[in-house]
Order: structure tokens, then sequence, then C-alpha cells
């Protein structure tokens, strides 16, 4: 089945602990993208990637960290999470040179304390 | 900073309705229009493209006004499932895509 993996799907967490969220795509995309949601905010993006080794910042980088040392896998990093932080996260993946329709993981719900 | 700007709604409205969504979007470049669902604390989902000359899936028409900065999407007949957050998405610059903050439908019986 295609599909768009993240986890873990729920975490609690604590100020300043590293955390990472992975993300896995079985579709063979080249595009993968984190995206947090917040109510009143909608959508933001994160960090996205066009290919193995290819990354670039979206709208919202400051604080996470990202990685794309294989097609399937783009991990979110958050060296030092703060509150500000807690948030809905999604990891997203279609196929490349164009904005081709995006696949949706599960999302992540992350609380920071 | 380029927007995407919705009327979040909500809009109530009956079995059997027809509802229409507009979005505008501020930059005159944008390349690609989408219509995504979003139902409560799930992923979204593409529900359509959006294309210059307009275009149908089924009850669901999206339709794209280039002059003047706005798509739309319309419903016919609401069922009870199409309740909702309605997505508006545009790209305008390489892979990107620029989401509206989302219009929510809740049809009632």
């Amino acid at each position: 089945e295609a599909q768009v993996t993240q986890n873990p799907r729920y975490l609690i967490t604590v100020t300043g602990k590293k955390l990472t969220v992975t993300c896995s795509q079985n579709m063979n995309h080249e595009y993968m993208s984190w995206y947090r949601q917040d109510p009143g905010l909608g959508l933001r993006q994160i960090y996205y990637s066009m290919n193995v080794e290819v990354t670039d910042k979206g709208d919202v980088p400051e604080g996470y960290k990202v990685s794309r040392k294989e097609k399937r896998n783009f991990p979110l990093i958050l060296e030092s999470p703060s509150p500000n932080q807690t948030s809905l996260y999604f990891c997203a993946s279609s196929l490349g040179l164009a904005p081709h329709e995006q696949y949706f993981g599960p999302g992540t719900r992350l609380t920071v304390t | 900073r380029k927007e995407v700007e919705q009327d979040p709604g909500p809009f109530n409205v009956p079995e059997g309705a027809t509802v229409a969504f507009n979005c505008t979007y501020s930059n005159s470049a944008s390349q690609s229009f989408f219509w995504y669902r979003q139902d409560c604390r799930k992923e979204p989902k593409l529900l359509m493209s959006v294309y210059s000359s307009g275009n149908e899936d089924g009850r669901f028409t999206a339709q794209l006004n280039r002059a003047s900065q706005y798509i739309s999407l319309l419903i016919r007949d609401s069922k009870l499932s199409d309740s909702a957050t309605y997505l508006c998405v545009v790209n305008w610059v390489g892979y990107a895509l620029n989401f509206g903050k989302g219009t929510s439908l809740l049809v009632t019986p």
C-alpha cells in the first residue's frame, strides 16, 4: 500500500530534550516536506527536500533540522524543543518536477512542556 | 508576505444544499492551484486540482479566475460526509505549496 508513515504519532516531552520524528514513504517520491499545523495559523511549511541530500527552508524553519540521506526517509529533528513547538506535524511527499498531489502522513501530535 | 486567504466559516448547510467557497491569492505569478480536504485531526488529502478552464469531479466543481486572483469550489447536493475543512492551496515558486487556513463546512441532516 502506497503510504507516508510517521513515528511517533503522539509525543509528550520536556523543554530541551532532543527528539526526532521519523517520516518514510514507499512511493519513490523525490519531493518530501514537513509542515506544522496550529489553530488559526493553518499549515506552514518547515523544511522541504527535492531529492537526496537536497534540502531547503520553508516558512518556519527556526528550531528544526532535517536530513535526507535516503530517498524514502526525511526525519525532522528538534535539537532543543521549546513549548512554542507544541503542534501537529505532518510529513508529505510527492512525485517531483512539479507541485503534484502531495501525500500526507497521519500526523504527529507533539507537546513540549 | 504572499497570502492565500479563505473565509474560515463555519458554513452550516442542510443536506442536499449547494455551497460555494472562495479563496483569494496575492501572487499573480501563481502557477498551480488545488483544493485539499481535511477531516478533524486527520491528514489533508487532495480533493482536486484546479485548471484554468475549470474542472468538475462529480458533485464538485472548481474554477480559477486569474484576473481577479481567486479560485472557487462548488459542492452540489451536499452529503453529511462532506463535512470537513477545505483547504485552498497555491503554488507560486518551485515545489512549495502555500495553504490557506481552511474553510469549515458542516452539513446537517
